[in-house]
């Protein structure tokens, strides 16, 4: 079956605008999270989706938002941009939720100048 | 604060030796612990742990949990090249249902 697929695979953006990222999950899984990875922080948890609701939440400001729609693909927007938001955004998807096994989809690639 | 510690960062091996990747952590409302590799792309899943003391096993991999001392280890046996990568250990907590991740250990090994 398909794997995750994330679009776009690669973005240039400049300070002050904003940015949606989608993410398409397996086909049946109800849970998709969002993580940032950068060389600096590595892999930080930033939101899980589950049935169009938003479940756990890490640690970013209000200027990372999200959302699921009912066939369980999900968005993340990023307003305001900053320099630092200039990461690797991974989203997984699973059956049930983080600690299901989790898939991963190869990433979009944000570029802030 | 919540953390989660990997040790060693950065680790060389031939093939065939055996090796052991530590995770320990400090977080509050422990529910689960996971192990991920990550080559060039994406993690990928490789276990779960949320009990003490019992090993959970694929192939060469083990893997174990340790509640009273917060930590959990990584074992690889008879190492091959494609298990170059780097390993992730995350800790979810469910204090704020928040998953924080170590910061990796990326393992080498030589033919």
């Amino acid at each position: 079956k398909a794997g995750v697929t994330q679009t776009p695979r690669y973005l240039i953006k400049t300070r002050g605008q904003q940015v949606t990222l989608s993410c398409s999950p397996i086909s049946g899984h109800r849970s998709v999270s969002w993580y940032q990875q950068t060389p600096g922080q590595g892999l930080q948890f930033l939101f899980e989706y589950f049935s169009e609701t938003q479940r756990n939440k890490g640690n970013f400001p209000g200027r990372f938002s999200g959302r699921q729609f009912s066939n369980s693909r999900s968005e993340m927007n990023v307003s305001t941009l900053e320099l630092g938001d200039s990461a690797l955004y991974l989203c997984a998807s699973s059956l049930g939720g983080v600690t299901y096994e989790q898939y991963f989809g190869p990433g979009t690639r944000l570029t802030v100048t | 604060e919540d953390k989660v510690v990997q040790s060693p960062l950065s680790l060389v091996v031939h093939e065939g030796d055996t090796v052991t990747l530590n995770c320990s952590y400090e977080v509050t409302n422990f529910r689960s612990l996971l192990w991920y590799k990550q080559e060039k792309k994406a993690p990928t899943f490789l276990f779960m742990l949320t009990s003490s003391g019992i090993e959970k096993k694929s192939g060469r991999l083990s893997s174990i949990l340790d509640k009273k001392e917060l930590s959990s280890i990584l074992n690889i046996t008879a190492t091959q090249t494609g298990d170059s990568a780097i390993y992730l250990c995350a800790v979810e907590a469910s204090r704020n249902n928040d998953m924080r991740f170590g910061a990796g250990t990326r393992l080498t090994v030589k033919p």
